[in-house]
């Protein structure tokens, strides 16, 4: 059984419109969750973390936005994409007292 | 400064021929991971190896901390092996997962 979904697979997104990326944990409780980022190309960088709900910290700012409404749940979003925001976005996890990462499969963003 | 980096960059190599991957930290490590990255972008799991040496059928990963090190050994290369490979550090007392800029491995039949 997959323990984490990330959805959707794919995006093709005007610029100015709204965007949300879901991830969803399962089998694990109260993970630490976290976003990540990579421009096409470029280095992946986490952009958010979250060890409980409700709680989100911002490690790198690139106009976005991330959500934690349950236990399972991590969202990241903005009203307005930038053509900078492109690239392939990961949700990771991992267990509360522990530091090695679990990922997810990913969100390839196009923006146009 | 770059906390991570990576080399080499790129590397040929011919079927069989062993590779060996650095990752040099200049800051103090917490935990080290090591990851295939697929040409889609999802990330394979190859070790967790905060310290010492781990094997895993052709692999072997090695992190020396008191040397701000870690590598990882690729024996009898195969073509199948071909792809980008990323380590990934968290410092002491962060949250914060630090990705190298890769490797990218080519293996020649």
């Amino acid at each position: 059984a997959q323990t984490i979904h990330q959805w959707p697979v794919a995006e093709i997104k005007a610029v100015g419109s709204p965007l949300s990326l879901g991830c969803t944990i399962k089998g694990k409780s109260s993970p630490n969750l976290y976003w990540y980022w990579q421009a096409t190309g470029g280095t992946l960088q986490q952009l958010f973390y979250s060890i409980t709900v409700g709680q989100v910290e911002s490690v790198v700012q690139l106009n976005l936005s991330a959500s934690r409404p349950k236990d399972d749940q991590f969202i990241l979003s903005t009203e307005k994409l930038l053509l900078s925001h492109s690239g392939f976005y990961l949700c990771a996890w991992s267990l509360r007292g522990d530091t090695e990462v679990f990922f997810g499969k990913g969100t390839r963003l196009t923006v146009v | 400064g770059q906390q991570v980096q990576q080399s080499p960059a790129s590397l040929v190599l011919q079927e069989g021929e062993n590779a060996e991957l650095q990752c040099n930290f200049s800051t103090s490590l917490n935990s080290m991971q090591w990851f295939y990255q697929r040409p889609g972008g999802s990330l394979v799991s190859l070790f967790y190896n905060p310290s010492g040496t781990k094997h895993s059928g052709r692999l072997t990963s090695t992190t020396v901390i008191k040397e701000r090190r870690s590598s990882l050994h690729i024996s009898s290369s195969q073509t199948t092996d071909s792809g980008t490979y990323l380590c990934a550090l968290r410092s002491s007392g962060s949250w914060q997962l630090i990705f190298g800029s890769g490797t990218q491995l080519t293996v020649m039949p």
